[in-house]
């Protein structure tokens, strides 16, 4: 079956604009996760769904990003008024509902704020 | 907080063995993940080691310490295509938490395979 997908796989923006960046988790995977890779640094935990819930938002970096997940599927992550410090690789994972120890990675979009 | 710490890059001879070491200090601890990244990809789950021992997974073991605060990746019969990077990830939430099953991933290690 399909794995993860993420799009765009590469958004280039300028500074100040806003983007979308899309995650299909597995089909009936139930929790959703989103992570941030910097160049030199590890993944950095962003936001968690278990179905269309987030119940903290604590992990994302500042106001201007935003998540929402529709119909238990289909998550996206927006971030608003764009940073250079916010190029990054931008990498979305699901895993099944029973406790489950694996994390299936999306390919990641890579953003490059210029 | 999180702290975990892991060599930023090795290098080895193909055929060889290879340890990759990976300590950690986290508030709390519901089970080490390692995770293979090549470039430009996805990162692919490796093993999970949540009791003290030694998990083998053919070419692949992994080992934990959790009274060390200590595990390795050990690579057997090193192929060129085991160049990528390495991720040592642990888990500290428990269930429904809010955070649920989310990882604290460690900067990971560069393996170059040399023939």
């Amino acid at each position: 079956g399909a794995g993860v997908s993420q799009s765009p796989s590469n958004k280039v923006t300028e500074k100040g604009k806003d983007v979308e960046l899309r995650c299909d988790p597995i089909s009936g995977h139930t929790a959703l996760y989103w992570y941030r890779q910097s160049l030199g640094q590890g993944l950095e935990f962003l936001i968690y769904f278990q179905g269309n819930s987030a119940p903290d938002k604590s992990g994302l970096p500042s106001d201007r990003f935003s998540a929402e997940r529709t119909g238990g599927s289909v998550s996206t992550l927006t971030i608003q008024r764009t940073q250079q410090e916010d190029s990054a690789v931008y990498l979305c994972a699901s895993s099944p509902q029973l406790p489950n120890n694996e994390q299936f990675f999306g390919p990641g979009t890579r953003l490059t704020v210029l | 907080g999180q702290n975990i710490d892991q060599p930023t890059e090795m290098t080895a001879t193909e055929g060889a063995i290879v340890q990759i070491n990976c300590t950690y200090q986290t508030s709390g601890f519901n089970g080490l993940f390692w995770y293979q990244q090549h470039a430009g990809e996805a990162p692919t789950f490796l093993s999970y080691n949540v009791l003290d021992g030694l998990e083998e997974k053919g070419r692949f073991s992994s080992f934990l310490s959790r009274s060390k605060g200590y595990s390795y990746l050990l690579l057997k019969e090193l192929q060129m295509k085991d160049s990528a990077s390495y991720l040592c990830a642990v888990r500290d939430t428990a269930v429904n938490s809010n955070s649920g099953y989310a990882l604290n991933f460690g900067k990971g290690t560069s393996l170059l395979v040399t023939p």
